[in-house]
């Protein structure tokens, strides 16, 4: 059983680094093929998609957010994690980050950690 | 990244059947047979209840079923139960690997 456990401040301010770490167990992160995941949902709305990562690092980013984005990957940690640059109140959300359950870039996600509350304030 | 069109809400009886639609285009939803549903309780993660239009992962119960017409993805909730009610999103694949789209939910209320 495949279990994703977001962290990282609960809390940043206006133009810093919102930086996340999602760590996975329960599977081996590096086999399998699949594609990992973030994503969020801001106070009362639907979700939107961040970016995928390959286990061997490659990403894939939203064009909405790429010029103040990183993902990457840590194998030997079984981690991902996000950063997030020149945050505003707008990036306040719920961040998740989930597993695909193919071996292919579909939005098809069949793991999710529990989710964890950013908030941008000073 | 334009979201999928899904109905703000629906509500049913229980015992009744419901169902939620997801409005794309020809070139996400009425291309790919790549649609999946997730429900998601108040505070909690989403969970994948539909996928590739249609199918099941193991452990989700046999009242909920998806199709797809043309542009448009329904999931369909048969004997509504208390437990039902929740927000529901759906998803698509694009043929693009930057872009991911997600419909912007319906609460599903049962009476």
């Amino acid at each position: 059983q495949v279990q994703l456990q977001e962290s990282g401040p609960g809390l940043v301010k206006p133009s810093q680094t919102l930086s996340l770490t999602c760590t996975v167990s329960g599977g081996s992160f590096s086999s399998g093929g699949y594609y990992w995941s973030w994503i969020r949902q801001h106070p009362g709305k639907g979700l939107e998609w961040i970016g995928y990562i390959s286990s061997n690092g490659s990403p894939y980013y939203n064009p909405s957010l790429k010029s103040r984005l990183t993902i990457s990957v840590d194998t030997s940690k079984n981690q991902l994690s996000l950063k997030l640059s020149s945050v505003t109140a707008a990036d306040t959300a719920v961040y998740y980050c989930a597993k695909t359950k193919q071996q292919q870039l579909v939005p098809t996600f069949d793991y999710w950690g529990q989710g964890t509350l950013v908030t941008v304030s000073s | 990244q334009s979201a999928l069109t899904q109905p703000a809400s629906v509500s049913g009886s229980p015992g009744q059947s419901i169902t939620i639609s997801c409005t794309g285009t020809s070139s996400d939803v009425g291309y790919y047979n790549f649609v999946s549903w997730y429900q998601q309780h108040p505070g909690k993660a989403p969970k994948l209840m539909i996928y590739d239009v249609t199918n099941r992962p193991s452990g989700v119960s046999i009242r909920f079923s998806g199709s797809k017409s043309g542009n448009t993805a329904s999931l369909t909730i048969s004997g509504l139960q208390a437990e039902d009610e929740a927000d529901y999103h759906c998803t698509s694949y694009t043929g693009s690997s930057t872009r991911v789209l997600f419909g912007g939910g319906t609460k599903l209320t049962v009476l």
